[in-house]
């Protein structure tokens, strides 16, 4: 069973025009994060929550935003997403910050912007 | 210098050879390391973690780390054709976050 689930699968959007990626879990996991991963590259952190309190990656752009409305959901907007921002976004979660956590992935939404 | 070094590869091995992926780190303070593998498309799935210097056996797969040396690496045994994927290190820093390497892409040949 599924147990971090990311939809849609793939997105695509037009270069500009706001888009959403949604992540749920079913673990109970205190934490949630969102990464970027381009090909053939490591996935790059974007924030991480624990439980609502939000931290964001010095390098970041502004346009990434996220929210996190309850303990089981978390999503990514791109307010003005460019053809750079063509990737796979994967969400992942833990049961807390810490050296033993180990982080269990959803399946990834690909974006692509025309 | 990169906080996680993997070699990109690709590394070829033939079916049922032992492949050897490595991985080194630039922050001696980290204290678990994880490896995850990734097929084409497809989110990270976690094969181990280790947090104590030596050997932690798993199946076909073995983990060894080396604080001192501040390197880490994967040993996959009997190597299988749909072990072919790309093989992600990935460190959990003093503080918490988890860095991720690029990756070594494996490929196993019948």
């Amino acid at each position: 069973d599924a147990m971090v689930i990311q939809n849609p699968r793939y997105q695509v959007t037009q270069f500009g025009k706001p888009v959403t990626l949604s992540c749920s879990q079913t673990l109970n996991h205190n934490v949630m994060y969102w990464y970027q991963q381009k090909s053939s590259q490591a996935p790059k952190l974007l924030f991480h929550y624990y439980d609502k309190d939000f931290n964001n990656e010095a390098d970041t752009p502004d346009n990434f935003q996220s929210r996190r409305p309850n303990t089981s959901f978390c999503f990514l907007d791109i307010r003005s997403p460019g053809l750079g921002d063509a990737a796979m976004y994967l969400c992942a979660t833990s049961r807390a910050y810490g050296q033993d956590q180990p982080q269990h992935f959803g399946d990834g939404t690909r974006l692509s912007i025309l | 210098q990169k906080e996680v070094e993997q070699n990109s590869g690709p590394l070829s091995v033939p079916e049922g050879a032992i492949a050897s992926l490595n991985c080194t780190y630039s922050d001696r303070g980290s204290q678990s390391f994880f490896w995850y593998r990734q097929y084409s498309g497809k989110s990270p799935e976690l094969i181990m973690f280790i947090y104590s210097n030596g050997d932690k056996e798993d199946g076909r797969f073995t983990a060894q780390l080396n604080k001192a040396s501040q390197y880490v690496s994967l040993l996959i045994r009997d190597s299988q054709p749909s072990d072919s994927a790309t093989y992600l290190c990935a460190v959990n820093t003093p503080s918490g976050d988890m860095r991720f390497g690029a990756g070594t892409r494996l490929t196993v040949k019948p």
